[in-house]
């Protein structure tokens, strides 16, 4: 049982690339949640999704795309990166039972 | 606007101490609030949790204390261990399953040895 997995690990983007970071569970749980995480700012939520094809905004969507087209996976999109993006980001799910996070994507833009 | 303010920023105790850790919230339509712990390198983990209904919960040598007139609430750690040093959370949220959590900051707590 694997719970949350987010790939990759590290990664380094130029301004302005893309990518995806991919975040997969198996635990059959509807809800799963995009946050970042930066320095004395906790936990943001990018994005939620309360199952397969239903997404919504959390506190700070803006330069994030998501989609939600099983249960078990929840990629996130940066289409233009820049440097603000640069975080720590988790990806987390929930069934009945406590949000369970991965071990999160660090992602540094420069 | 920050809905859940966590203190202290950082924290350091001595090994058998306690740590004390305090988080305040404005929304009173939350009624779940779980403390996480995250390590280095790691994602946050579910510590201990608390509705409302109760003035404290306790797990071992970790208690929630919440008074919901002053919609505060806090975290203690008994006998503090160097493995107790990580990152700690406070979250908040309307309903335990299913809902948006928001989260404090975070306190960076250090035991030393």
């Amino acid at each position: 049982n694997a719970g949350v997995t987010q790939t990759p690990k590290f990664r380094i983007l130029k301004i302005g690339q893309s990518m995806t970071l991919q975040c997969t569970q198996d635990m059959n749980h509807n809800y799963m949640y995009w946050y970042r995480q930066d320095p004395g700012m906790g936990l943001k939520l990018i994005y939620y999704s309360v199952g397969a094809g239903i997404t919504d905004k959390g506190e700070v969507p803006n330069g994030y795309n998501v989609s939600r087209s099983t249960t078990e996976d929840f990629p996130l999109r940066l289409e233009l990166a820049a440097p603000s993006q640069t975080s720590v980001y988790f990806c987390a799910s929930m069934g009945n039972s406590p949000l369970h996070f991965g071990n999160g994507t660090r992602l540094t833009v420069t | 606007q920050q809905q859940v303010k966590q203190s202290p920023q950082s924290l350091i105790v001595q090994k058998g101490g306690i740590s004390i850790i305090n988080c305040a919230y404005e929304n009173t339509a939350f009624d779940y609030f779980p403390w996480y712990q995250q390590f280095p390198g790691k994602g946050p983990a579910l510590l201990i949790a608390i509705r409302p209904d109760v003035s404290e919960k306790k797990e071992g040598r970790f208690t929630i204390s919440f008074n919901k007139s002053a919609k505060q609430f806090s975290l203690h750690i008994m006998d503090s261990q160097p493995g107790d040093s990580a990152t700690y959370f406070c979250a908040a949220s309307r309903r335990e399953y299913g809902n948006k959590l928001v989260f404090g900051a975070g306190t960076i707590l250090r035991v030393k040895s």
